[in-house]
């Protein structure tokens, strides 16, 4: 089946610094990829929706100049978590999508971000 | 705005028991249904998906869904868990004007041997 593959799966660093997190698509073309935040015991909130090629679409109350998301290939997507603070800390979770009709979002393992 | 509920925050069950976790969605239009289940450790799975057709729609693992639009539900059943089961389930919604999938709160299902 359709694998995404999402890296790191754990980051610990220090507050003000940026971390960036990987999406791949290993086995399929991903013309969208989807980036969500899940805070514990809690469901999937999603923070913004890219499509190959072009911005990114943000959710209402996610700031874009904080976390910043490039989909500049059909089987790469990145999350940049710029100047991050203690409450940036949170799972975050990629999932992607082909362009073929009726298709489900397949999801990656998550990253667990960890602001100090 | 387009919401998704399940009802059951937690779940307990012995094994052989039979399942069923409530899902109902808020939007009037045509939807597209799933679940997706996360076992331990982890990434989300796909159960099963709903587009059209027959309501009743069979997933892996012997799990089953049905589609009731008149009830905006779409709950999640399975005749007989298994320790294995124990997972956590989340139902999920897209709604066709905006093309988001939009998840409910999550039912983690906790299964006894």
């Amino acid at each position: 089946g359709a694998v995404v593959s999402q890296h790191p799966s754990w980051v610990i660093c220090k507050s003000g610094t940026s971390v960036k997190i990987e999406c791949r698509s290993l086995d399929f073309q991903a013309t969208t990829m989807f980036w969500y935040r899940q805070f514990p015991k809690q469901s999937l909130m999603l923070m913004a929706t890219s499509n190959e090629g072009s911005k990114a679409t943000y959710e209402q109350g996610v700031e874009k100049d904080k976390f910043l998301i490039n989909h500049a290939s059909l089987t790469l997507s990145t999350l940049t978590v710029t100047s991050a603070h203690p409450e940036d800390s949170s799972f975050y979770i990629c999932s992607a999508r082909d362009g073929r009709a009726h298709q489900p979002q397949h999801f990656g393992d998550g990253t667990r971000l960890s602001i100090l | 705005a387009q919401s998704v509920s399940q009802h059951n925050h937690h779940v307990i069950l012995s094994e052989a028991a039979s399942l069923e976790l409530g899902c109902n969605y808020s939007y009037g239009g045509t939807v597209n249904l799933f679940w997706y289940v996360q076992y331990p450790g982890q990434h989300l799975q796909l159960l099963l998906k709903y587009f059209s057709g027959d309501p009743l729609v069979k997933g892996i693992k012997g799990f089953e869904a049905e589609f009731i639009k008149s009830k905006f539900s779409f709950n999640l059943r399975k005749p007989s868990v298994q320790w294995s089961d124990t997972a956590e389930y989340f139902c999920a919604v897209k709604a066709s004007n905006t093309g988001k999938l939009i998840f409910g709160q999550g039912t983690t299902l906790q299964v006894k041997p």
